[in-house]
């Protein structure tokens, strides 16, 4: 099946400061999505972005799908901003719609 | 905003027991999904469910699980006889349509198996 590695696994920010994650993938897409799962366990969606480019306040994400890979930027990070990062997948050559998971990229922001 | 739900948000359970895991998808959407997380790793797929059948599932969804809609609404997931690595997160999901729609995540259910 599709494969999504994320980098980097772990990073750490003092608030303020800007940050870009990476969700590589090993074969083409019909779906992929950024979720951030706070402290509570519940994942939020962050974007629907299978191409092109989307922002959403200090919140914005690329994905270059003939290259397989997707951006996620956070700008002028804050505390609430930790917690881990996850690009799920769907995979176009699968005949279902499952999402694949990457392992996640944890985030701390310091104050 | 229309949101997926889900009840209960804590089960704590014994080992070999029932339990039944409750989700209300958004009114509109017709394909369901299961989710789980052990703690501290990736969410993963158990079982897609359409048209009130099962239209995908992993290999981690054995005999042991099994899901329902019961109404118009619910969406449950079953696990007959639970065991203490069945313990994780669970997240039901929406979506609109299959293949290359979004999916719109539950809060999810925190089971506990002692």
């Amino acid at each position: 099946g599709i494969q999504v590695e994320q980098s980097p696994p772990d990073l750490i920010l003092q608030e303020g400061a800007n940050s870009t994650l990476r969700c590589n993938f090993s074969d083409s897409v019909n779906n992929l999505q950024w979720f951030h799962q706070n402290p509570w366990g519940q994942l939020i969606n962050l974007f629907y972005i299978p191409s092109g480019t989307k922002q959403n306040g200090r919140l914005s994400a690329t994905t270059v799908a003939t290259e397989r890979y997707s951006l996620l930027y956070i700008s002028s990070s804050q505390t609430t901003d930790s917690g881990v990062y996850f690009c799920a997948v769907e995979g176009s050559e699968t005949s279902g719609s499952r999402l694949t998971f990457g392992e996640g990229t944890q985030l701390t922001v310091n104050p | 905003e229309p949101e997926v739900t889900q009840t209960p948000s804590h089960q704590v359970t014994q080992m070999g027991q029932e339990v039944i895991l409750r989700c209300v998808p958004i009114s509109n959407h017709l394909y369901f999904y299961w989710y789980r997380q052990i703690l501290g790793q990736k969410v993963e797929f158990l079982v897609s469910f359409y048209n009130n059948e099962i239209s995908e599932k992993s290999e981690i969804f054995d005999d042991q699980f099994s899901v329902e809609r019961p109404d118009g609404s619910n969406f449950t997931l079953k696990i007959r006889s639970t065991k203490l690595e069945d313990s994780a997160m669970y997240f039901c999901a929406s979506s609109p349509a299959g293949a290359a729609y979004e999916q719109y995540f539950g809060p999810g259910t925190r089971l506990t198996v002692t």
